[in-house]
């Protein structure tokens, strides 16, 4: 059974860099694409990113110029970088696989929440 | 991007009862549409893909339709399992989109 887990800080200062890990196990970490979901307290769902495990990449364009997503394939990792964090980022952040580029979300980490805040 | 919207926003019903949830995209996306289960303080848990496909393990009473703009997720009999915040979600095209949400609450 595929599990996903997210970990990192769960307070960051505003104008700062967030920082979250996802470990893959259970499963392999090639021939799939890994994202990034995340969730305001209360609202909605918005797709941040994925990359694949040779490295390739896409972003959503609202958030592009702030995010990179890198793997770690030895380590079953892949990890999310947002650079220049307002109150606005502020929300529960999802780690999950789709098996295509432009496919569904078949695994959900169980979520991680992470608080701008001075 | 594309846009999706639910509705309705918020769903009253009893247990029992059959009620449907409505998608619609701003444009064309096939059938590239899934639907998710959200209960408080979970991840969203996949029902239906490619509109219409039942996830394995979901049970058989969820069923999803539609195809270009228009979609929908239907449950046949609720039960109290079932009252949750459900997702749909376009994957036509990057970036991915998901409707507003729809909380089905008990009556």
């Amino acid at each position: 059974q595929v599990e996903l887990q997210e970990s990192g800080p769960g307070l960051v200062k505003p104008s700062e860099t967030l920082s979250l890990t996802c470990t893959v196990s259970g499963g392999a970490i090639s021939s799939y694409y890994w994202n990034w979901i995340r969730q305001p307290p209360g609202k909605g769902l918005e797709w941040i990113g994925n990359i694949y495990y040779t490295g390739s990449t896409n972003y959503n364009p609202s958030l592009k110029s702030r995010v990179t997503i890198s793997v770690d394939t030895s380590k079953h990792q892949f990890s999310l970088k947002l650079s220049s964090v307002t109150a606005a980022d502020t929300a529960v952040y999802y780690c999950t696989r789709t098996l295509g580029m432009e496919d569904y979300f078949d695994y959900w980490g169980q979520g991680a929440l992470v608080t701008v805040s001075s | 991007d594309i846009q999706m919207t639910q509705s309705p926003s918020t769903l009253s019903a009893s247990v029992g009862d059959r009620v449907t949830i409505t998608c619609r995209a701003s444009q064309s996306i096939s059938t590239w549409l899934a639907w998710y289960q959200q209960k408080p303080g979970k991840a969203p848990k996949l029902l239906i893909y490619k509109a219409s496909s039942l996830e394995s393990g979901v049970p058989s009473r969820f069923s999803g339709s539609g195809s270009g703009t228009e979609f929908t997720l239907t449950i046949s009999s609720l039960q109290p399992d079932d009252f949750a915040t459900y997702y749909c979600q376009q994957y036509n095209s990057f970036p991915f989109t998901f409707g507003q949400g729809t909380k089905l609450e008990i009556k």
